[in-house]
């Protein structure tokens, strides 16, 4: 059975400071990874996905995510937070391409002003 | 990425009846999948809507509760029969346009039942 966990429900971050959210996950071979970003009274919209290639993601709205295969992480960075990145982040994975996805529990990001 | 319409994107309903919720996607897709949110918490897949054949359910969810259509390749619905206040929630449609694509959602459908 698959699972992605967020170990932090919420993630506190000044303005202009670097922000992680952390995702480790489970899954029986290669994992196809997401980040998704939810804003109030929105469905979830799409941030970035790991499938092959390099361990560093680029994606929208500067977000970036590293997947590192030996300690089964995904954590969402960015450089510089923006009191708009304010928001509902959802990690998931699937075993395949067709296969169900697994969402994690989602972390609660505030940037401060 | 495709475009997702749900209606309604609210309502609020009395006890014991049902609601019918749309999914309209602007081009053809694979798959189908509603799911249900409780605020601020994760999401759970109710099915998975099947083109041309029955939905197929997630444990805890059965068809009685939660018919669901899915007529062409780009709608759906799913029926929320016979609600109680446990059935307040969120309802997000989603799509997945291939293998290796992300899924896409809809706005939701928030649902309140007095």
């Amino acid at each position: 059975a698959q699972s992605v966990a967020q170990p932090e429900d919420q993630v506190n971050v000044a303005e202009g400071n670097p922000l992680t959210v952390k995702c480790t996950y489970s899954v029986s071979g290669n994992p196809y990874l997401f980040w998704y970003v939810q804003y109030p009274n929105r469905g979830l919209q799409f941030l970035l996905k790991y499938i092959t290639g390099d361990n560093l993601v680029k994606g929208s709205y500067g977000f970036e995510a590293e997947f590192n295969k030996s300690q089964t992480s995904f954590h969402l960075k960015k450089p510089s937070a923006l009191v708009s990145d304010s928001a509902l982040y959802f990690c998931a994975v699937r075993a395949g391409g067709y296969q169900k996805v697994t969402f994690g529990t989602g972390t609660k990001l505030q940037v401060i002003p | 990425s495709a475009v997702i319409s749900q209606k309604p994107s609210r309502d609020i309903c009395q006890r014991g009846t049902s609601l019918t919720i749309q999914c309209q996607v602007d081009s053809q897709v694979t798959m189908m999948f509603w799911y249900r949110q409780q605020p601020g918490q994760s999401l759970t897949l109710i099915a998975t809507a099947n083109q041309g054949s029955e939905a197929t359910y997630e444990s805890g969810f059965v068809i009685d509760k939660f018919p669901i259509s899915r007529p062409n390749l780009t709608f759906s619905t799913l029926t929320v029969s016979n609600m109680s206040p446990e059935d307040s929630s969120i309802y997000l449609c989603s799509v997945l346009g291939g293998q290796g694509q992300p899924q896409h959602f809809g706005d939701g459908t928030r649902l309140s039942i007095l």
